[in-house]
């Protein structure tokens, strides 16, 4: 069936620092792709999104490109912010018309000062 | 708008107990999700529902019951809690859509419930 991968945290970083977070998938036909964030104490927010293969989805200085070759859809952002601490889970939609994600295990950022 | 509203916001039940979560959503949604997230597990598919009064099993829907009378609401029903289901829930909504679609879930603040 459909999985999701991403890179065990936590994952500690100095303010300012490159951030990249590894998500991997395994799924059939040609799924959409997501990344969501959880702040403390709240639910989950999309960050960022990609449809089809070579696409880039970007928001708020993070960027994802969908790389059907290597089945993978890595998170990165050139400098982080101490506001940017924060659990990010990648996920995914596969084929039919139910809309279900399936979930990474989340990886949590910690941005120091 | 509200977006997706979740009540209570943390519940404590004794093993055996039962209670039902509420998920209300005033976007005109088709679709609804519970989940269960668990620490080190990301979030886990209890039941969803694509439209007023239809439901289906997700990845683990043992132990919980689910109700969409409304088209607005999603309620999750636990018959006799069990320490097991102690548990962040996080119910979501989005609109229909095609085979393939972007559309994107959107999530309400959660439901913190302990079992002892």
């Amino acid at each position: 069936g459909d999985s999701v991968t991403q890179m065990e945290g936590p994952v500690t970083l100095s303010e300012e620092a490159f951030l990249t977070i590894n998500c991997t998938y395994t799924a059939t036909g040609y799924p959409s792709l997501f990344w969501y964030v959880q702040y403390p104490g709240e639910g989950l927010q999309l960050l960022l999104k990609a449809t089809k293969a070579d696409d880039k989805g970007s928001n708020k200085g993070f960027e994802a490109t969908y790389r059907k070759e290597t089945t993978s859809f890595h998170l990165e952002k050139g400098s982080v912010q101490v506001s940017d601490s924060a659990v990010y889970f990648c996920a995914l939609r596969g084929s039919g018309n139910t809309g279900k994600l399936i979930f990474g295990q989340g990886t949590t950022l910690q941005v120091k000062p | 708008n509200a977006g997706v509203t979740q009540t209570p916001k943390f519940r404590v039940l004794k093993t055996g107990q039962s209670m039902t979560l509420l998920c209300a959503q005033d976007m005109n949604h088709e679709y609804m999700y519970w989940y269960r997230q668990d620490p080190g597990m990301g979030l886990r598919l209890i039941h969803y529902s694509v439209g007023e009064g239809t439901t289906a099993k997700g990845e683990v829907p043992d132990g919980y019951n689910v109700s969409r009378l409304k088209k607005q609401n999603f309620l999750l029903g636990l018959e006799s809690a069990a320490p097991s289901q102690t548990s962040v829930y996080f119910c979501a909504s989005s609109y229909s859509m095609p085979s393939g679609g972007g559309n994107e879930q959107f999530f309400g603040p959660g439901t913190r419930l302990t079992v002892l």
